[in-house]
């Protein structure tokens, strides 16, 4: 396993289409993490995963967002009715449940271009 | 709320010059992380840090867990091309080890040859 994948890693759709981006994290990693990062900032937390259950969401996660971890594996993230202001670059990370959780292990991202 | 200020915003250097860059916050920080990311690339790594005073090496790399517990710093040695990019310090959100970072607004670093 050589780390966190995200796919797509570009993605441009119009306004008010709905796209969606899948994470496999590490293998052996329980926690799953969805941050989104905008130009000139650092990453913002949207939402977290142990195993498949969804422990918490960021109020920066509209109703438009919904995220996904079915069998607590891969996860998906979906916006529906994408604007404008969601053209960011969502990253996907993982971690260990036990011992150091804030190590974080992220993947490349998906960068999203809403026109 | 939490909030890591980090500083300089920018740096542009000569390759071999050494390089220092802090993040401040207002509140205790139990853990620091320091990130370097490439453009186009997720954030990757540094140093991790866990105990007030605590000083740790990655090969060039130094980072120290400020003794107050609300800063953090990290120091380049004999600089090289590759070692451009952002990087960013990050604490956990609050006092949960759920793994929820605030990240600083980073430090953009240039090197020139």
């Amino acid at each position: 396993d050589t780390g966190v994948s995200q796919d797509p890693r570009h993605k441009i759709t119009k306004r008010g289409q709905n796209v969606t981006f899948r994470c496999d994290p590490i293998s052996e990693h329980n926690r799953l993490y969805w941050y989104r990062q905008t130009l000139g900032q650092g990453p913002e937390f949207l939402t977290y995963f142990q195993n498949e259950a969804q422990l918490e969401k960021s109020r920066l996660l509209s109703d438009r967002f919904s995220a996904e971890r079915p069998k607590g594996s891969f996860s998906t993230l979906e916006i529906q009715r994408t604007e404008q202001g969601d053209s960011a670059m969502y990253l996907c990370a993982s971690s260990p449940s036990t011992g150091v959780n804030e190590k974080l292990f992220f993947g490349s991202g998906t960068q999203l271009s809403v026109l | 709320g939490q909030q890591l200020n980090q500083s300089p915003q920018s740096m542009f250097i000569q390759e071999g010059e050494d390089v220092s860059m802090n993040c401040t916050s207002s509140s205790i920080f139990n853990t620091w992380l320091w990130y370097k990311q490439d453009p186009g690339e997720g954030p990757v790594l540094l140093i991790a840090l866990y105990k007030a005073g605590e000083l740790t090496s990655n090969g060039r790399l130094t980072a120290q867990f400020g003794i107050t517990r609300k800063d953090s710093f990290l120091n380049i040695s004999a600089s090289i091309p590759s070692d451009v990019g952002i990087y960013f310090c990050a604490g956990p959100h609050g006092s949960s080890n759920t793994g929820k970072l605030i990240f600083g607004q980073g430090t953009t670093l240039q090197v020139k040859p």
